[in-house]
């Protein structure tokens, strides 16, 4: 199957920093990337949907200034977590599909383990 | 409007018993659904996926799930449970019009007892 790379799989930062994450389809291009948080023991919670050239649509609650993305490419999307603090603490996964067809699979990346001190 | 509910947030098996592990869909169109494993500090794991064709899908591992459209449920069955399945197991749904958006449900906990 297709390949989705996450980078950093995990990092630790500073309160009141930026952390940036970015996700990777290796082999296919996605003109959509989806970018999830996951808390422990829970199931993901679907955060924005990132389409390549237009601006992201953010789920109800998640808030688009402080979650930043980017989708400047059709293999690239970033998630910048601005003024990043304790409460952002998560696990960050995003998702890409390899084509038109919405019955496809969608590819995830490794997820991004972000811990904020 | 989709989504799903999987029933039960954690399972204990014994190695070489079935496994069941249950979801039940809600859709507004024709939905496309999904099983994904997930282990620990990992990204999710395509085990097998409904798309409107055989009602019985076969997926990896020996996993197969079966869409009973009367029931809406999609349940996720193994005859024989390996201590390599323990893991968070996630049931998903998605359909035509929602532009490959997927909503999961809140996982299943597979605990595999030797």
């Amino acid at each position: 199957g297709a390949v989705v790379s996450q980078h950093p799989s995990w990092v630790i930062c500073k309160s009141g920093t930026s952390v940036k994450i970015e996700c990777r389809s290796l082999d296919f291009q996605a003109t959509t990337m989806f970018w999830y948080r996951q808390f422990p023991k829970q199931s993901l919670m679907l955060m924005a949907t990132s389409n390549e050239g237009s601006k992201a649509t953010y789920e109800q609650g998640v808030e688009k200034d402080k979650f930043l993305i980017n989708h400047a490419s059709l293999t690239l999307s970033t998630l910048t977590v601005t003024s990043a603090h304790p409460e952002d603490s998560s696990f960050y996964i995003c998702s890409a599909s390899d084509g038109g067809k919405e019955d496809t699979e969608a590819f995830f990346g490794q997820g991004t383990r972000l811990t904020v001190v | 409007a989709q989504s799903v509910t999987q029933l039960g947030s954690h399972v204990s098996v014994s190695e070489g018993a079935l496994v069941l592990l249950r979801c039940n869909y809600s859709s507004s169109v024709p939905p496309y659904l999904f099983w994904y494993v997930q282990y620990p500090n990992q990204g999710l794991q395509l085990l097998l996926k409904y798309t409107s064709a055989a009602t019985l899908v076969k997926g990896i591992n020996g996993f197969e799930a079966e869409f009973k459209k009367s029931e809406t449920s999609f349940h996720l069955t193994k005859p024989s449970a390996h201590m390599s399945d323990a893991a968070e197991y996630f049931c998903a749904v998605s359909g035509i019009g929602t532009g490959n958006q997927f909503y999961f449900g809140t996982g299943t906990s597979l605990t595999v007892i030797p």
